[in-house]
């Protein structure tokens, strides 16, 4: 299996920019979830979905912040209008069920200036 | 409020010479405590799964331990190599649907 695969690897995007990022889940897992990671706050958790179903989404830090999970194998967190302080590391990761590890993508490095 | 605490932030060590890394969390409906490695770079790769107090994992040089409050790793002669951020992370699950609050991680840095 190839893991979890996110995409772009890179973003650079000016501020007021809508931002898509892409994840791809491990093949059957029924959890994913959104992490943003700064080095003043650590790795926090956006969103994370049970069975394609968003659980709790109260991490999104505002409404200019939005997830879809519109089938086992994609999802989508997008930014609109993206700002500076929006600038992160963001990780998506999978798991088997709702129990078990977390396996983590390699991540999108978000930079808007 | 749920919580997960690391300490120390940051760790130096020669190479050979043990420590231990800790964690502390204050969460209800505990279902899990996890450790990960953490590369310049890269995303978290999982490292060990702790269920109950009193439980143990090794691998390599390293070794997790599990209490009602707490979890440690410890690192046995540590290499250069083994220099990365440790995270732990903590899964509970109060609702039922199973929720994963990382610390904020230790940076271990070996030196030859």
């Amino acid at each position: 299996d190839a893991g979890v695969i996110q995409s772009p690897r890179h973003e650079v995007t000016e501020m007021g920019q809508e931002v898509t990022l892409r994840c791809k889940p491990i093949s059957g897992h029924n959890s994913l979830f959104w992490y943003r990671q700064t080095m003043m706050r650590g790795l926090e958790l956006l969103i994370y979905f049970n069975n394609n179903v968003p659980i709790d989404d109260s991490g999104m830090p505002e409404d200019r912040f939005s997830a879809k999970m519109p089938n086992a194998s994609f999802s989508t967190l997008k930014i609109q209008p993206s700002e500076p302080r929006d600038s992160a590391v963001y990780f998506c990761a999978s798991t088997l069920d709702r129990l078990t590890e977390a396996f983590f993508g390699q991540g999108t490095r978000l930079t808007v200036v | 409020e749920d919580q997960v605490t690391q300490s120390p932030e940051a760790l130096r060590l020669q190479e050979g010479e043990s420590s231990s890394l800790n964690c502390s969390y204050t969460v209800s409906g505990l279902r899990g405590l996890f450790w990960y490695r953490q590369d310049p770079g890269k995303g978290p790769e999982f490292l060990f799964t702790l269920y109950s107090a009193g439980e143990e994992k090794e691998k390599e040089r390293l070794k997790a331990t599990l209490t009602k409050k707490e979890s440690f790793l410890h690192i046995t002669a540590p290499k250069p190599e083994d220099s990365a951020t440790y995270l732990c992370a903590v899964l509970f699950d109060s609702s039922n649907t199973g929720k994963l609050i990382f610390g904020q991680g230790t940076t271990l840095q070996v030196k030859p």
